[in-house]
C-alpha cells in the first residue's frame, strides 16, 4: 500500500511555455501531499504544501503565481510551472501522508529541462 | 530553528566492509520523527525508516540498523556487509511541526561501493 505515482517522470519543454506535473495517491487518500525541488548535487527543498480544496502553502522564497498548486480531490496534486525559464529546471517530487501525520510516501519525481 | 546536519558529503567503500553515515538534527520540538530515505540514481527516493521522538530504540532490519541517541541528536544509519547495490544518496530528515507534516533533508550523504 501507500504508492504515490508522479507523472510525468522526464520533461522537455521550451523556455517560456507551461508544464504541468501531477502527483497521484493510488491506494489512498490524501488532505495534504508536498512538493520538492532539488537541484542537481543537492538536497530537496520544500516548495510547498498542497491542502485538498484549498490553497496551497508556499515556502518562503517560492513564487506561487509560478509554481501553480491545485489539490482538487483527494487522491490528486499539480504542480504548474508557468512560463517556465532556464533556471527553472531541476527535479520535482511529491510526497504525501497516508496516516495524516508522518507516513510520507515519495512520488519517483520529475526531470524538467527547460531550454 | 529545524535543521539537519550530514556531515559526510561522499563515503566510498568496497563490498563487504560496513559503514556508519551520520546524521545530526537540531530541533526545539519534543515531538518529531526522524527518516532515511535512499536515493538510488534513477531518482526516486526510498523509504528506509522512520522514528518518533519518544522512542530511543535501536532498529535492525537484516543489513541496516539505526542508532538514534537523543542526548547527542543523532541518528546514524548502519549499512553491514556493504553491497554495490547500496550505492546511492542517502538522506537523513526531520519532520516536526505537527499535522502539517514539514520535512527538512539533511544535504545527503553519496554512497559507493566498489566491488
Amino acid at each position: 500500500g501507500a504508492v504515490v505515482s508522479q507523472h510525468p517522470s522526464w520533461v522537455i519543454c521550451k523556455s517560456g511555455t507551461s508544464v504541468k506535473i501531477e502527483c497521484r495517491s493510488l491506494d489512498f487518500q490524501a488532505t495534504t501531499m508536498f512538493w520538492y525541488r532539488q537541484f542537481p548535487k543537492q538536497s530537496l527543498m520544500l516548495m510547498a504544501t498542497s491542502n485538498e480544496g484549498s490553497k496551497a502553502t508556499y515556502e518562503q522564497g517560492v513564487e506561487k503565481d509560478k509554481f501553480l498548486i491545485n489539490h482538487a480531490s483527494l487522491t490528486l496534486s499539480t504542480l504548474t510551472v508557468t512560463s517556465a525559464h532556464p533556471e527553472d529546471s531541476s527535479f520535482y517530487i511529491c510526497s504525501a501522508s497516508l496516516d495524516g501525520n508522518y507516513g510520507y510516501t515519495f512520488g519517483s519525481g520529475t526531470r524538467l529541462t527547460v531550454v | 530553528a529545524q535543521k539537519v546536519t550530514q556531515a559526510q558529503t561522499e563515503i566510498s567503500v568496497v563490498e563487504k566492509e560496513d559503514v556508519t553515515l551520520d546524521c545530526v538534527y537540531e530541533t526545539r520540538d519534543t515531538t518529531y520523527y526522524l527518516f532515511w530515505y535512499k536515493q538510488p540514481p534513477s531518482g526516486e527516493l526510498v523509504f528506509l525508516i522512520r522514528r518518533n521522538s519518544f522512542d530511543e530504540q535501536n532498529e535492525i532490519s537484516g543489513r541496516y540498523s539505526w542508532n538514534f541517541q537523543k542526548s547527542t541528536s543523532s541518528f546514524n544509519f548502519t549499512i553491514t556487509a556493504s553491497q554495490v547495490v547500496d550505492s546511492a544518496v542517502y538522506f537523513c530528515a526531520l519532520g516536526y511541526g505537527g499535522s502539517q507534516g514539514n520535512l527538512i533533508f539533511g544535504k545527503g550523504t553519496k554512497l559507493s561501493v566498489k566491488p
